[in-house]
């Protein structure tokens, strides 16, 4: 059974850098595409991006500027960077998996990591 | 970006009642449709793909339906542990996007 966990800092400044990692364990991180979702404290859903095992990314245009993912596949770890944070960017963000290019859905989550926007 | 708007926003409904809750596309999707069940302070749970079909290991009183704009998950003899937020979700084109959710409580 693939398990996924999200680690990294849960308070960041703003105008600072948000990094996030997720590890999964129980298979490999080769094939399938590794993304990311947010949810805002009692808001919805928000997908943010994917990046397939071989480097192919695509992101939500609406953060495409600032966001970087990434992949170790040596670690089978996956990782999230988001620049220049302000107090919108507030969420528990959620590492999940897309078994392919043409399911689009997610069936493998983590259990989200709550990172606070504050100085 | 597809937009993706469930109703209603929140239900209350009895144990054995049979509830639905509706999701439309801001434009057309085919059955590029997925739903998820989420409680409170967990991560979303998997339930369906395609607009019908039913994740391994979700109960049977879970069904979906619809295709094109509009979509339906139902469940069809409520049980105290559906108490949730369910959200539908488009896999018809990048962003993905959800719907709002549908708070679904038992009486």
């Amino acid at each position: 059974q693939v398990q996924l966990q999200e680690s990294g800092p849960g308070l960041v400044k703003p105008s600072e850098t948000l990094s996030l990692i997720c590890t999964v364990s129980g298979g490999s991180i080769s094939s399938y595409y590794w993304t990311w979702i947010r949810q805002p404290p009692g808001k919805g859903l928000e997908w943010i991006g994917y990046m397939y095992y071989s480097g192919s990314t695509n992101y939500n245009p609406s953060l495409e500027s600032r966001v970087t993912i990434s992949i170790d596949t040596s670690k089978n770890q996956f990782s999230l960077k988001l620049s220049s944070v302000t107090a919108a960017d507030t969420a528990i963000y959620y590492c999940t998996r897309d078994p392919s290019l043409f399911s689009g859905y997610f069936d493998f989550w983590g259990q989200g990591t709550l990172v606070t926007v504050s100085s | 970006d597809i937009q993706m708007t469930q109703s209603p926003s929140s239900l209350s409904a009895s144990v054995g009642d049979r509830v639905t809750i509706t999701c439309r596309a801001s434009q057309t999707i085919s059955t590029y449709l997925n739903w998820y069940q989420q409680k409170p302070g967990k991560a979303p749970k998997f339930l369906m793909s395609a607009a019908s079909s039913l994740q391994s290991g979700v109960p049977s009183r879970f069904s979906g339906s619809g295709s094109g704009t509009d979509f339906t998950l139902t469940i069809s003899s409520l049980q105290p542990e559906d108490s949730a937020t369910y959200y539908c979700q488009q896999s018809y084109s990048t962003p993905r996007t959800f719907g709002q959710g549908t708070k679904v409580e038992i009486k």
